[in-house]
């Protein structure tokens, strides 16, 4: 059984930048959900995919978006990166009330 | 964003002592979590509540789910080195079509041996 991997594992990007960070989910796990970690807090939801819909959303703008593939895979895309979106993001599958985590993306904005 | 009370927000303790940590919320939740991060790494599931009243084992660790529903505990007996990490409590309302968790701040647990 795989765990959720998610890639890639660091990237600095420039303030106005769009990026694009990937998850793959644990194996027969078909919920994908997205959170941000700032420094010295903690992981605040983003926003759940399920069956490649959105499925529920935190207080985040729309410049963050989603989307869920057939083999429940998922990216998050950030737009018009701000200094303060420096982060580390956490992506988690889940099936049921088993929920798993991938190690992270550490994003930085300089 | 919304985040649940956590304390204390740091420990320093000795190896060999017992620890003690709690989490509030001014929400009820059907579902309590408990993880361990590491430095670098995504949260590790330790414990999982799903009843009020409940008390869970998983080793040295013992959680339990609060009567009220809007507050939990951990616990870990005689630490060791590896215990060594911040922990995080998380409540979640399963079922419906959300099923996001609300985390707390962490507790920062450092063990002298």
């Amino acid at each position: 059984e795989t765990g959720v991997t998610q890639s890639p594992t660091h990237l600095i990007k420039t303030r106005g930048q769009q990026v694009t960070l990937r998850c793959s989910s644990q194996s027969g796990h078909n919920t994908v959900s997205w959170y941000q970690q700032a420094l010295g807090q903690g992981p605040q939801f983003i926003f759940q995919y399920y069956r490649e819909e959105e499925n529920g959303r935190g207080n985040f703008p729309p410049r963050f978006s989603g989307l869920q593939f057939p083999n429940y895979s998922s990216e998050l895309n950030v737009n018009a990166l701000e200094l303060d979106d420096s982060a580390l993001y956490l992506c988690a599958s889940s099936g049921g009330l088993s929920y798993t985590f991938g190690s992270g993306t550490r994003l930085t904005v300089v | 964003g919304q985040q649940l009370n956590q304390s204390p927000q740091s420990m320093f303790i000795q190896e060999g002592e017992d620890v003690s940590m709690n989490c509030t919320s001014s929400s009820i939740f059907n579902t309590w979590l408990w993880y361990k991060q590491d430095p670098g790494e995504g949260p590790v599931l330790l414990i999982a509540l799903y009843k009020a009243g409940e008390l869970t084992s998983n080793g040295r660790l013992t959680a339990q789910f609060g009567i009220t529903r809007k507050d939990s505990f951990l616990n870990i007996s005689a630490s060791i080195p590896s215990d060594v990490g911040i922990y995080f409590c998380a409540g979640m309302n399963y079922g419906g079509s959300q099923g996001n968790l609300i985390f707390g701040k962490g507790t920062k647990l450092s063990v002298k041996p």
